[in-house]
């Protein structure tokens, strides 16, 4: 069955330290990963898209890097307002693979 | 360029009542996903829709729940006669292109619906 899974579930950082996130899938074809930021009562918020192996992206203090079995999502010195649940999801490559399938995210807390 | 939007934002049903969610979503934009959340759980898709079709409904309850795309007007999501069970909060999200496309198919979310049956 396919499956994404992110760890840790939670995660308390002190402002400033630096640390990783994790998202590892189980799929028998992948067209692309996704992480989005959701902070409480609100929508998913797009951050990046990976297509391939060692593919990276970066946006200020979070970079995305794309293995063949996992995401991480590295977060350089962060600050209180990086708190929010981080969502990895996985857009597959069979026939019903038409949507994205989600982990059930991390959430992150930085205290200052 | 305004954002999906969902309304309402909190709507509350008695059990047996019809709920229905409505999204538009961004200029430009003819795919559109809608997803439930439920508490301690991730997003679970339930059916992806183009202008007029259906395309996907593999994660639709077989009853009770039907969703539209019409030419005109926003992307509705009905719940029949809902149950305790319903309450969650609902996202919708939409897409300029299909999937797999390889210029990218990032979906955009709205702020979502969450609906309380009492």
């Amino acid at each position: 069955e396919d499956q994404v899974t992110q760890s840790p579930e939670a995660l308390r950082l002190q402002e400033g330290e630096s640390s990783s996130l994790n998202c590892s899938y189980t799929v028998s074809g992948l067209r692309g990963l996704f992480w989005y930021r959701q902070d409480p009562g609100k929508g998913p918020e797009f951050l990046f898209t990976l297509y391939s192996a060692g593919e990276e992206k970066e946006k200020e203090r979070l970079k995305a890097t794309l293995t063949k079995k996992e995401s991480f999502l590295h977060i350089t010195a962060p600050k209180p307002e990086d708190s929010a649940t981080y969502l990895c999801a996985v857009l597959l490559s069979n026939q019903a693979g038409t949507a994205l399938i989600f982990g059930k995210g991390t959430t992150l807390s930085v205290s200052s | 360029n305004a954002g999906v939007m969902q309304n309402p934002r909190h709507l509350v049903r008695r059990r047996g009542q019809e709920a229905r969610l409505r999204c538009s979503p961004m200029k430009g934009h003819s795919h559109v996903y809608w997803y439930r959340q439920l508490p301690e759980e991730g997003l679970k898709f339930m059916v992806y829709l183009q202008k007029e079709n259906i395309i996907d409904e593999s994660g639709m309850p077989k009853e009770r729940f039907s969703a539209e795309f019409p030419k005109e007007g926003p992307s509705i999501l009905r719940i029949q006669q809902v149950v305790r069970g319903d309450s969650a909060a609902y996202f919708c999200a939409s897409s300029p292109r299909a999937p797999g496309d390889s210029r990218g198919t990032e979906a955009f979310f709205g702020q979502g619906t969450r609906l309380t049956v009492v």
